[in-house]
């Protein structure tokens, strides 16, 4: 069964270093997101993709967040700056489709990188 | 008010039990609802949609209430392999982003 793939499975990183999370969306997949849960949280989201540009972010995605997807299969999540509050389990996500009630929209989540912030 | 609530739990059942799990939503142009569960430490795997006509997936049901705004999901036969957090999850019919709920924590006892 096709599944999503995360790199690394923990990272662990100084303040204010730069990291960089990759992600494997299911092959046939259009969309992709990534979404953060600190320990204890709910799952929070981070930003949406398609067609190579950003179709939807949230409060959480500022300046120091980036995404990229630099071939056909890879997705990746930069942090330029981290801080200690970004201290989180990130995971991505892909859909076959994004039309809300429509069949195919259903996200599934590859199995998180750990980032932890010193 | 939070765009999606679940009870607080945990639940505690015995093997064999039937247990319900409830959620609310406030976005009433919700279109799309979903259950996943969560283990300790893992990702968010898909249970089940939630369509307007109710589903059932063997021991799992799911119902969709959507003039009170209210979903939930009822587990029949509790095995130990069911204990997890059950989380609500719902989207926008705009947006693509998913709003999940705190969760409900359910553990099934010998």
């Amino acid at each position: 069964e096709p599944e999503v793939t995360q790199t690394p499975s923990h990272q662990v990183t100084q303040m204010g270093q730069e990291v960089i999370l990759r992600c494997v969306p299911i092959s046939n997949h259009l969309y992709f997101y990534w979404y953060r849960q600190i320990l204890g949280q709910k799952v929070e989201f981070l930003v949406s993709f398609y067609n190579n540009e950003i179709s939807e972010k949230s409060e959480i995605f500022d300046d120091q967040f980036s995404v990229e997807r630099p071939d056909g299969s890879n997705f990746t999540l930069k942090i330029r700056s981290t801080k200690l509050e970004d201290s989180a389990m990130y995971f991505c996500a892909s859909s076959e489709e994004a039309l809300a009630g429509g069949p195919g929209n259903e996200q599934f989540f590859g199995p998180g990188t750990r980032l932890t912030v010193l | 008010r939070k765009e999606v609530e679940q009870d607080p739990g945990p639940f505690n059942v015995p093997e064999g039990a039937t247990v319900a799990f409830n959620c609310t939503y406030s976005n009433s142009a919700s279109q799309s609802f979903f259950w996943y569960r969560q283990d300790c430490r893992k990702e968010p795997k898909l249970l089940m949609s939630v369509y307007s006509s109710g589903n059932e997936d063997g021991r799992f049901t799911a119902q969709l209430n959507r003039a009170s705004q209210y979903i939930s999901l009822l587990i029949r036969d509790s095995k130990l392999s069911d204990s997890a957090t059950y989380l609500c999850v719902v989207r926008r019919n705009y947006g693509q982003n998913f709003v999940f709920g705190p969760g409900t924590r359910l553990s099934v006892l010998p």
